[in-house]
């Protein structure tokens, strides 16, 4: 299994506060991305980063930032909580895309569980 | 954009039964194809891949086939048991300039298998 750690595996908090999700991998790879899963929807891309301090916004990053300082790191904020961004959180890791056999392949991390009453 | 849409769930199943699980995609240039499943609590394993057409992936008694003319990259597994239940997630990849390897995720489809 890939390396990767996603903390805390649950949280519970109340609208407005602020939230940060973080993502530990311990495989050395570039890429590394954060998903929401909502039912009905699949999954759905945040944000990604493409190396120490490069990111990027996916499909749904409203009210969503990211920082990644190290590589081994990738830290989801929720700047001031709503409900509708109760859901369950994926990190995913992906070594040198578009290249062979591996190209495209992401590996995930077990989810954090998100729940904003 | 790139899409991919799977037939929608739950499917549910008795052991031993055929299962297929319908995929298609919309996808500029040439894609990387995808299924991932994941298991109750646990976040998404990969299942089998084919990065061009005509390549048939398999794995765990499941298989899929690139077809590149019809779009299609559907979920086979001649015999199921009940260790399959999960969710079931059809994913395409672009390889081509800027895509970072980002994948475009179907919504997912909820197969139940009972003894």
């Amino acid at each position: 299994d890939a390396g990767i750690t996603q903390s805390p595996r649950h949280k519970v908090t109340e609208t407005g506060t602020p939230v940060t999700l973080r993502c530990h991998q311990t495989e050395n790879h570039r890429y590394m991305y954060w998903y929401r899963q909502d039912p009905g929807h699949g999954l759905r891309l945040i944000h990604y980063s493409y190396g120490v301090k490069d990111t990027d916004k996916g499909e749904v990053s409203d009210g969503y930032s990211v920082s990644r300082s190290k590589t081994e790191d990738f830290l989801l904020t929720l700047e001031s909580a709503t409900s509708s961004q109760t859901s369950v959180y994926f990190c995913a890791i992906s070594d040198t895309p578009g290249q062979g056999a591996s190209k495209n392949i992401q590996y995930f991390g077990a989810g954090t569980r998100l729940s904003v009453l | 954009g790139d899409s991919v849409t799977q037939m929608e769930g739950p499917v549910t199943l008795s052991e031993e039964a055929f299962l297929t699980i319908n995929c298609t995609y919309t996808a500029t240039g040439y894609p990387s194809l995808f299924w991932y499943v994941q298991y109750p609590g646990e976040g998404l394993q990969l299942l089998l891949k084919a990065t061009k057409a005509d390549d048939k992936g398999s794995n765990k008694g499941f298989e899929a086939t690139y077809r590149k003319e019809t779009t299609s990259f559907h979920l086979e597994k001649g015999s199921v048991q009940v260790s399959d239940s999960a969710v079931y997630f059809c994913a395409l990849g672009n390889a081509g300039g800027t895509s970072y390897g980002k994948l475009t995720f179907g919504q997912g489809t909820i197969l139940t298998v009972h003894p």
